[in-house]
């Protein structure tokens, strides 16, 4: 049982590139998030998904993209890289059907912008 | 959506027990409080969750004030593997069907040999 799995594990992007990171979980989870770790700072939630076509902005969207074709897979697309961009990104799924179901990570994706 | 309190850093002989307090005053009746960590460079782990009443599992003890209005994330035996930073997250009443987890900095636990 392989849980959240992304890809890739390290990237660097110059300004005004464009890349998707994947994610995908093989436990059957509806709800799926992305976030985005500064050093030092909490998670931040960039976008979340609530079962296949459905995706829904979090706390900092802008320059990012979704798409929930699957319940497996959920991609996040960054079309035009900023240094601001540079963070580590991680994926998470949950249950939806037990109230207070915890969220499983993947290991992250630390990508810098140059 | 309630908020927490954590101390920024703390410190933890290994094999002692290491509690972990969290303030969260402004906790509704119908939102849990959630405990998760953070080693170095990896993803959260989850740890433990509770609504009102004491809950304990593999891992750890949370233990919950009568009033809810604070937590305590007690680790029986420390190890080194227990260095990380560890979250205190209270989940935000369900608009629809959300569950998104509001994170703040966490308490980073060095565990001392």
């Amino acid at each position: 049982n392989a849980g959240v799995t992304q890809t890739p594990k390290f990237r660097i992007l110059k300004i005004g590139q464009s890349m998707t990171l994947q994610c995908t979980q093989d436990m059957n989870h509806n709800y799926m998030y992305w976030y985005r770790q500064d050093p030092g700072m909490g998670l931040k939630l960039i976008y979340y998904s609530v079962g296949a076509g459905i995706t829904d902005k979090g706390e900092v969207p802008n320059g990012y993209n979704v798409s929930r074709s699957t319940t497996e897979d959920f991609p996040l697309r960054l079309e035009l890289a900023a240094p601001s961009q540079t963070s580590v990104y991680f994926c998470a799924s949950s249950s939806r059907d037990r109230a207070g179901a915890e969220a499983f990570f993947g290991q992250g994706t630390r990508l810098t912008v140059v | 959506d309630a908020k927490t309190t954590q101390p920024t850093s703390m410190d933890c002989a290994e094999g002692r027990a290491a509690n972990l307090p969290c303030n969260h005053s402004t906790i509704s009746g119908n939102e849990y409080v959630y405990w998760y960590r953070q080693i170095h460079s990896q993803g959260p782990q989850y740890i433990i969750h509770g609504l009102k009443n004491n809950e304990t599992n593999e891992m750890a003890s949370l233990i919950i004030t009568e009033d809810r209005k604070s937590s305590t994330l007690i680790l029986p035996h420390a190890t080194l593997r227990d260095t990380a930073v560890y979250y205190c997250i209270v989940r935000p009443s369900n608009a629809g069907n959300n569950r998104k987890l509001i994170w703040g900095l966490g308490t980073s636990l060095g565990v001392n040999p």
